[in-house]
Parts: C-alpha cells; structure tokens; sequence
C-alpha cells in the first residue's frame, strides 16, 4: 500500500464549480499534514496546512479524519489560476528527532473557461 | 530576493558524466532536503541535512553524494550518470527537524543522453 495515496485526475471543471480532492495515508502515527500546490514546470508550494479542527483559508478548505487517515481539501467557486497540481503531503516520524515529509502523486487540477 | 535556490536550472549531459547541483538557503533554516521528482511526477526525498548533518539517506545509489559545507548550503554530486537519473531534482529546506513546512527552489531538470 503506497503511504500516501491521491486521485491523479485529471479532474476538469468549469469556472466557479466546486471541487474536492482526497487522500489517504497509511501511517497512523504521522504528525502532520499539508496540501502543496504544484504549477507546471515550477516547484511545490504549501498551500494550506490541515488540522484535525477542520480549517478554511478564503475559497479553500481542509479536512483532516485521524481515524480513517483521510484529508481532503475542497476548492470553491474555481478561478482559472487554481489549475494546478494539488499534492497531499503527510509528515511522519523517521527516527533520530527527526520528521520526514512524504508526498502524494499530485491530482492535476484544470479548470476550463 | 530567492529564498531557496539551486543552480543550473537545466542540465544536459551525457551518460558517464559526474554533474553538480548547487543549492543555497538564505532563511536561516536547520534542515536542508533534495528530492527527486520522475517523469511520473513523483516527488521522493533522498536526503536529508540538519546542521550540516546527514539525518536522512533514502535507497539512492552511491553515485550520489550530497556535501554541506555549511547549514546554508547543500550540494548533490552525481558520478557516472545514467539515462536513469533523469528527472527534476528540488532541494527544499525547512526550519528543523520538525513539523514544519518545507521551502523549495526552483528545481534542477538534469536530463541525460
């Protein structure tokens, strides 16, 4: 089982849809985790921390299920320039004091005019 | 003003070659990272520095060697390049050990023919 799974997409929605990703992750005594934000041909960017409360930053929000090891993130009323690839990160203990963050493959986000 | 950044940006080599990439943090971060991203758009870390310590050595082969002369800097030196190592490699930093989040540069695209 990979450690931490996504939907590749492409998932394609038109102007102002709302649309959802999801991830799993196997490792139930990770920390933390993020979503990433990866445009084409660039590096990866935090877009957003997520916690178990639930926390929602403008049209994006995130989800955190500890007991199912499940995080979403859910984009509102989609703008063109959240194309992109949305990367679910976990960071886990790896021993020595010392964190590790661990990657999804991304799930490619177009939205179409 | 970069916060992380690595040189060259792109890399052309022939197999056989031993390559540098270069990377500079000006955060003034503990934790220095490379990772490597493949065709399939995978980011996997390799290595991991804290203080100019190796905390981390993912299963790369030892054609790999990354160098920190000083917290700021970490350097990946690559020996006998094969068609393989081909990919996007970003060196990334982070404050420590901990949960936090990780800055990355602007990727090295090393493509070996």
């Amino acid at each position: 089982r990979k450690e931490v799974e996504q939907d590749p997409g492409p998932f394609n929605v038109p102007e102002g849809a709302t649309v959802a990703f999801n991830c799993t992750y196997s490792n139930s005594a990770s920390q933390s985790f993020f979503w990433y934000r990866q445009d084409c041909r660039k590096e990866p960017k935090l877009l957003m921390s997520v916690y178990s409360s639930g926390n929602e930053d403008g049209r994006f929000t995130a989800q955190l299920n500890r007991a199912s090891q499940y995080i979403s993130l859910l984009i509102r009323d989609s703008k063109l320039s959240d194309s992109a690839t949305y990367l679910c990160v976990v960071n886990s203990y790896s021993g020595a004091g010392s964190y590790q963050l661990t990657f999804g493959k991304g799930t490619k986000l177009s939205v179409i005019p | 003003d970069t916060a992380v950044s690595q040189t060259p940006k792109y890399l052309v080599t022939q197999m056989g070659n031993d390559k540098s990439i270069k990377c500079e943090q000006n955060l003034g971060h503990d934790t220095m990272y490379w990772y490597k991203q493949d065709s399939k758009k995978f980011l996997k870390i390799m290595f991991s520095y804290n203080n100019k310590e190796l905390i981390i050595n993912e299963t790369v082969p030892n054609r790999f060697s990354p160098k920190s002369p000083d917290k700021a800097h970490l350097n990946l030196h690559i020996n006998s390049l094969e068609l393989g190592d081909s990919a996007v490699y970003f060196c990334a930093s982070s404050q420590d050990l901990g949960i936090t989040e990780a800055f990355f540069g602007q990727g090295t695209r090393l493509t070996v023919v």
